[in-house]
């Protein structure tokens, strides 16, 4: 079956820059979407189709995708960016979507 | 004010099904898509399938074909899934999550099944 590989964790200093990658054979051809979920909450969507960021959410994000390789950028990072990232793709059908194992970031 | 409201909490025993509801409002159901994905305590999301409201097209993740039946209700706007054959690894927070505005702007605010003996 299809999978999306997303490194466990990643660690970066307020104020510094944090990318998130997930790796996947279908992505050069299908989109990506980013979820952002902290504890004890509900996912929220940051990014969907690749690049693409929902009102509301800050510019400090921005997404890009080359080849089998999404990444996810947070520019200055702040201590609200904690928690876990995760990333969505379907498969090279578009009928069966997947998400990446997730990343936590920790703002150190 | 757009959102999606889950049934509540479940406790069944394993071998037997549970239903979960998923009743939208706010934005236009029929033209939207409606996945289910769930989250065992500590561990990741898990992509379980998905509807079309409008054409009711299903797409099931292969792990769990032929044991989640996704269907949905246009006149009360509500997404329903259920789970049969329930084992104790089925142990988790299921949610919904809709197109409203953007994909999968809308989630509920899961729904915690526990299979217990």
């Amino acid at each position: 079956s299809y999978e999306l590989t997303q490194p466990p964790s990643v660690s970066v200093s307020p104020g510094q820059t944090a990318r998130i990658t997930c790796s996947g054979d279908a992505l050069p051809d299908q989109y990506v979407y980013w979820y952002h979920q902290k504890p004890g909450q509900a996912p929220a969507v940051i990014m969907y189709k690749d690049t693409e960021r929902p009102s509301g959410i800050p510019e400090r994000f921005s997404g890009s995708s080359s080849g089998t390789v999404a990444t996810l950028t947070i520019s200055e990072v702040q201590a609200e960016d904690e928690g876990d990232y995760y990333c969505q793709s379907p498969d090279s059908s578009g009928n069966y979507w997947v998400f990446g194992g997730g990343t936590k970031l920790t703002v150190l | 004010q757009m959102q999606l409201v889950q049934s509540g909490p479940e406790v069944r025993k394993p071998g037997t099904s549970v239903k979960v509801s998923c009743k939208a409002s706010g934005f236009i159901f029929a033209s939207s898509s409606v996945q289910w994905v769930r989250q065992a305590r500590g561990q990741g999301l898990e992509w379980i399938g998905w509807i079309v409201a409008g054409s009711e097209n299903t797409k099931y993740a292969q792990k769990f074909q032929g044991r989640v039946t996704i269907t949905r209700d246009m006149s009360t706007s509500t997404a329903y899934m259920e789970v049969s054959g329930l084992k104790f690894e089925d142990t988790a927070v299921y949610y919904c999550a809709a197109d409203a505005n953007y994909p999968l702007d809308c989630w509920g605010q899961g729904t915690l099944v526990t299979v217990s003996s």
